[in-house]
């Protein structure tokens, strides 16, 4: 069974830093990669997509990177502002499959 | 903008009561699914569905079942509350079945007493 694990739990930082999350997957037969953000009592926001076949995606000051044959992805966020403060997951769909299986994510805070 | 909803924001309940947790999304997707979200467990696939009259099993639906009569609605039902049923509920959407994002609405807390 896949399993998708985020490490640290919880991190802070401060404001203006540049900080990278990680993201492990035990089968790296997947079809892609999302990244998501939740706010507390919020569902998530998604917010980038990684197809197996790429290696990064990025939006704004956000950038995905893929390295599917070690199981690992990161989300760099550069330039941290205290609104990026939020809990962050990473999630997978195996190929063959057609369901996400979730990391327990990384609560990050940006402190002003 | 379009959006998913989610009925009763917040529900209190009794063991052995059955309870039907409402989904509501106006992005026209045809797949709709059910999350619960658990300390220490992440997110786990109840129920899904690929469309009006399919429903398919997710990683944890024992005591769970769902409908799908048409494409805006996805009803998620506890036939006997129990206390291990206890979580946060998401309900969520997508416009491919495994390529493109999904979209999730803000969630039900539920507690079974």
């Amino acid at each position: 069974k896949q399993e998708v694990t985020q490490i640290p739990a919880a991190l802070s930082v401060p404001e203006g830093e540049n900080l990278v999350l990680n993201c492990s997957f035990t089968d790296s037969a997947i079809y892609n990669l999302q990244w998501f953000r939740q706010d507390p009592g919020k569902g998530l926001t998604s917010l980038l997509l990684i197809q197996s076949s790429q290696r990064e995606q990025t939006s704004g000051r956000l950038n995905a990177s893929l390295d599917k044959s070690s199981g690992r992805s990161t989300l760099y966020i550069a330039a941290s502002q205290p609104g990026d403060s939020a809990t962050y997951l990473c999630a997978v769909i195996q190929t063959g499959a057609n369901n996400l299986f979730f990391g327990t994510g990384t609560r990050l805070t940006v402190i002003p | 903008d379009a959006e998913i909803t989610q009925s009763p924001r917040h529900k209190i309940t009794e063991t052995g009561r059955q309870v039907t947790l409402a989904c509501h999304q106006t992005w026209n997707h045809n797949n709709m699914f059910w999350y619960r979200q658990d300390l220490g467990h992440g997110l786990r696939l109840i129920h899904y569905s690929y469309g009006v009259h399919d429903t398919n099993k997710g990683e944890v639906s024992d005591g769970y079942s769902v409908s799908r009569s048409n494409t805006e609605d996805l009803p998620l039902t506890l036939e006997s509350a129990a206390s291990s049923q206890t979580s946060v509920y998401f309900c969520a959407s997508s416009e491919q079945a495994r390529n493109s994002p999904l979209h999730f609405g803000n969630g039900t807390r539920l507690t079974v007493t």
